[in-house]
């Protein structure tokens, strides 16, 4: 069965940082490119970033550019996002996806 | 990177049809075969419902379809369940990114 799990979220002060993980098993995660997605409280997905399978190619919405970084340990079957300068607009619970399958997500808030 | 136009809301009968529309660009619903569309009910996580436009991952009913015109994809539900209520979501290329429609409340009277 494919499962993805997402870890990390929680409550941070607007400028601080955090860092999301999201666990797969049952397939072959070195395989796929993989996303982060959003949803902030009653709004719509909105995609975050992706990353492709080895690893070596990147890309972002604009709105985390430069603030948030995806990366990946195939050898862990994990990928991450380090979420630095965090604003009260991140506020949204991040989904890890391999556009077929998606984690149960993670609550960010970003409040003082 | 500006999110694809869904209308927000649609709506039918049981045994009725809804069509949902999902308008982009050039550079994105219209540049490439790769639209998806998600289903989500509250506070799940979305479903992949159709992808490459037109096909359906093993177990969804047939009742569900998707096409594509130009800059416009749509999802068509067919036959309408009560459990069809939710909000869609699609989903296109853009390049080396990703982006989504606003969504549509699907509402079964």
């Amino acid at each position: 069965e494919v499962q993805l799990v997402e870890s990390g979220g929680g409550l941070v002060q607007p400028g601080g940082s955090l860092r999301l993980s999201c666990a797969a098993s049952g397939f072959t995660f070195s395989s796929y490119w993989m996303h982060w997605v959003r949803q902030a409280p009653g709004k719509g997905l909105v995609w975050v970033s992706r990353i492709n399978s080895d690893g070596s190619s990147t890309s972002y919405a604009d709105s985390v550019k430069g603030r948030f970084t995806i990366s990946r340990d195939n050898a862990k079957n994990t990928l991450y996002l380090q979420m630095n300068s965090l604003r009260a607009e991140d506020t949204a619970v991040y989904y890890c996806t391999s556009s077929t399958s998606w984690g149960q997500g993670t609550l960010v808030t970003v409040s003082s | 990177q500006s999110a694809l136009t869904q209308p927000p809301s649609a709506s039918g009968s049981p045994g009725q049809s809804v069509t949902i529309s999902c308008t982009g660009t050039s550079s994105d619903v219209g540049g490439y075969n790769y639209v998806s569309w998600y289903q989500q009910h509250p506070g799940k996580a979305p479903k992949l419902m159709i992808y490459e436009v037109s096909k359906r991952p093993s177990g969804v009913p047939d009742r569900f379809s998707g096409s594509k015109s130009g800059n416009t994809a749509s999802l068509t539900v067919s036959g309408l369940q009560a459990e069809d209520e939710a909000d869609y979501y699609c989903c296109s290329y853009a390049g080396s990114n990703r982006v989504f429609g606003g969504g549509t409340k699907l509402t079964v009277l």
